[in-house]
């Protein structure tokens, strides 16, 4: 049972990109969320989705940043025209309800330059 | 004041020492995790409580609800120890599952 799969580990964009960042949850897993660390700090929550739906986007900022888990494949979080500031690691962590352990991929980390 | 606080934020020991790692929080909760990060590398999950205690191979994690505090310790402590280890915790009136983290407690084993 492979573990949670994000893919890319590492992304360099340029300013203005879109970046596009993917989550496979565990099998059997139906819930996903996403979390940044930015630099220095501590992780924070951004998104919470069960499939085809977002449940709780309270910790994503208004603009450019976007999510799917779509009924087939794996979740997305999308981030368009990227500025500096974007910068920094975002995990992915899926649970097979809210009240059970979340296992967590790899990161994805994004580089703005 | 954030709702997760972890002390100490650095901490340096021996290999072979009994280590103590601190989390409190002020808010209710439903579950307390505690998770490992290596530099540049994922995160992975040691334990989640919601009461008493929890022991995996040279880790203990300990609840006390009442206090609203958790410890994690580590038993002869190995350079391979080295990492962050993040405090998150579920809110109670939460029906996510959204976790709040500490700041994170950076460890380093010295040989």
């Amino acid at each position: 049972n492979a573990g949670v799969m994000q893919n890319p580990r590492h992304l360099v964009r340029r300013r203005g990109q879109e970046a596009r960042l993917r989550c496979s949850p565990m099998k059997g897993h139906s819930h996903v969320y996403w979390y940044r660390q930015l630099p220095e700090e501590g992780l924070k929550f951004m998104v919470y989705l069960q499939k085809e739906n977002i449940i709780d986007e309270s910790g994503m900022p208004k603009e450019r940043f976007s999510a799917e888990f779509p009924k087939e494949g794996p979740s997305i979080l999308r981030i368009q025209q990227v500025v500096r500031g974007d910068s920094a690691a975002y995990f992915c962590a899926s649970s097979q309800q809210t009240n059970t352990e979340a296992f967590f991929g790899q990161g994805t980390r994004l580089t703005v330059v | 004041k954030n709702e997760v606080e972890q002390s100490p934020q650095n901490l340096t020991a021996q290999e072979g020492e009994f280590i103590t790692i601190n989390c409190s929080y002020s808010v209710g909760i439903s579950a307390l995790h505690w998770l490992q990060q290596h530099p540049g590398g994922g995160i992975v999950s040691l334990f989640m409580l919601s009461s008493g205690k929890k022991k995996h191979g040279r880790l203990i994690a300990t609840i006390n609800i009442q206090e609203k505090h958790s410890s994690l310790h580590i038993t002869a402590s190995h350079p391979r120890d080295s990492a962050v280890y993040i405090c998150a915790v579920r809110l109670k009136v939460s029906n996510t599952g959204k976790l709040i983290f500490g700041q994170g407690t950076t460890l380093q084993v010295k040989p």
